[in-house]
């Protein structure tokens, strides 16, 4: 059964560093999100992102984060310069359709530690 | 803004038992509702969903939830736990306005007894 895969399942870095979170969505998918964690918090959507550009953006998502499908394969997540509250479990999912009731298929995480 | 209320972050049945797990969200105007289940070190899968029509809606391992509108709930239930429904259960809304983002509660993390 097709599966959204998420590399690395946990990343530790150092505050002010860059992190690249790399996802690779279902191949025949065209709509991707990305969604954060903090612990003990609720599941956040942070953007979304079709035909090449970004459809939704949640006011999480600032200028330290981009999104980028760098080629017809991977949809990455960059923080430019991290903070200690950036620390939390980062799941992309992906969709056939960007449509309300679509159901979203979900990677297994990666966890996001900032020291 | 819409919101997601998942009573209990965390519910323990015995095997067998009823597993009653509560989700409420906000809004006036119903959205969509969804139900997700994490296992340890996997994704958020999707357990059921509603959208239109029949408010009782079945979905995967038996489980199923029901949409009332009066009452903006959409609990989630089984008649009878077992050991591998253990896991991390998500209550979600897609809203109307949106392109498909998800609105999470903050889940409930169930347990099973033998």
């Amino acid at each position: 059964e097709p599966e959204v895969t998420q590399t690395p399942s946990h990343q530790v870095t150092q505050m002010g560093q860059e992190v690249i979170l790399r996802c690779v969505p279902i191949s025949n998918h065209l709509y991707f999100y990305w969604y954060r964690q903090i612990l003990g918090q609720k599941v956040e959507f942070l953007v979304s992102f079709y035909n090449n550009e970004i459809s939704e953006k949640s006011e999480i998502f600032d200028d330290q984060f981009s999104v980028e499908r760098p080629d017809g394969s991977n949809f990455t997540l960059k923080i430019r310069s991290t903070k200690l509250e950036d620390s939390a479990m980062y799941f992309c999912a992906s969709s056939e359709v960007g449509d309300r009731h679509n159901e979203q298929f979900f990677g297994p995480g990666t966890r996001l530690t900032v020291l | 803004a819409q919101s997601v209320t998942q009573l209990g972050s965390h519910v323990s049945v015995s095997e067998g038992a009823l597993v009653l797990l509560r989700c409420n969200y906000s809004s006036s105007v119903p959205p969509y509702l969804f139900w997700y289940v994490q296992y340890p070190n996997q994704g958020l899968q999707l357990l059921l969903k509603y959208t239109t029509g029949a408010t009782l809606v079945k979905g995967i391992n038996g489980f199923e939830a029901e949409f009332k509108k009066s009452e903006t709930s959409f609990h989630l239930t089984k008649p009878s736990a077992h050991m591998s429904d253990a896991a991390e259960y998500f209550c979600a809304v897609s809203d109307w306005g949106s392109q498909g983002n998800l609105i999470f509660g903050k889940g409930t993390k169930l347990s099973v007894k033998p």
